[in-house]
């Protein structure tokens, strides 16, 4: 079973910071996928970026970034030059590649960028 | 880009009535989900598809829900008995394969459902 923990309920950044949203899991599978996902206040799922557990280097997309330690099993994801329009929730979540095992989902951080 | 498209956005019913919510997968992908977000909670696994076939299922997907894949590009959620806890986002994604990048599951815009 694959578990993701979200510690951080609500972050506050200044605009133009960057901030660091922290994301654990748990899973006994050898092989597995790290994701991020965006949902604003309209309640759509928007993928961020992803990370697989033997890539070599961390995943970049833009201005996210996936801060991938595996030996302490955190994935977190790195926002560089916050915007207004990344205020939303963000969800970490994982999932084996062995077989059809479920994307699971952590609770989420709720993200406030102050002007 | 290709998207994820569901059907209705918004859908009331009463308490007991059959629900049907619609999803259009991205053409070319292989593996169809349903998840559900009850308000201010996360995100929850509902079920998958592949293969004209449910692979996996949660505890939540009881008897009163089924998916079908009637056609070669409508995959849809039926809940036979609405039921008040029942009343949530409706999420249908899609994935291209299960390996590295083509796992990304791609989601619709949601589907949400009160029940009264």
């Amino acid at each position: 079973a694959q578990k993701i923990t979200q510690t951080q309920p609500g972050m506050f950044v200044q605009e133009k910071e960057a901030v660091t949203l922290d994301c654990t899991y748990d899973t006994s599978d050898p092989s597995y996928g790290l994701f991020w996902y965006k949902q604003p206040s309209s309640g759509e799922m928007i993928f961020l970026i992803y990370q697989g557990s033997y890539d070599q280097q961390n995943a970049t997309e833009g201005r996210y970034s996936l801060n991938f330690q595996k030996a302490r099993k955190s994935a977190n994801l790195v926002i560089s030059a916050s915007q207004l329009g990344d205020s939303a929730m963000y969800f970490c979540a994982m999932r084996g590649v062995s077989g059809n095992t479920p994307l699971v989902f952590g609770k989420g951080t709720r993200l406030s960028v102050i002007a | 880009e290709p998207e994820v498209t569901q059907t209705p956005s918004h859908q009331v019913t009463q308490m007991g009535q059959e629900v049907i919510l619609r999803c259009v997968p991205i053409s070319n992908h292989l593996y169809f989900y349903w998840y559900r977000q009850i308000l201010g909670q996360k995100v929850e696994f509902l079920v998958s598809f592949y293969n004209n076939e449910i692979s996996e299922k949660s505890e939540i997907f009881d008897d009163q829900f089924s998916v079908e894949r009637p056609d070669g590009s409508n995959f849809t959620l039926k809940i036979r008995s609405t039921k008040l806890e029942d009343s949530a986002m409706y999420f249908c994604a899609s994935s291209l394969g299960q390996i590295s990048g083509a796992n990304v599951l791609t989601f619709g815009a949601g589907s949400r459902l009160t029940v009264l």
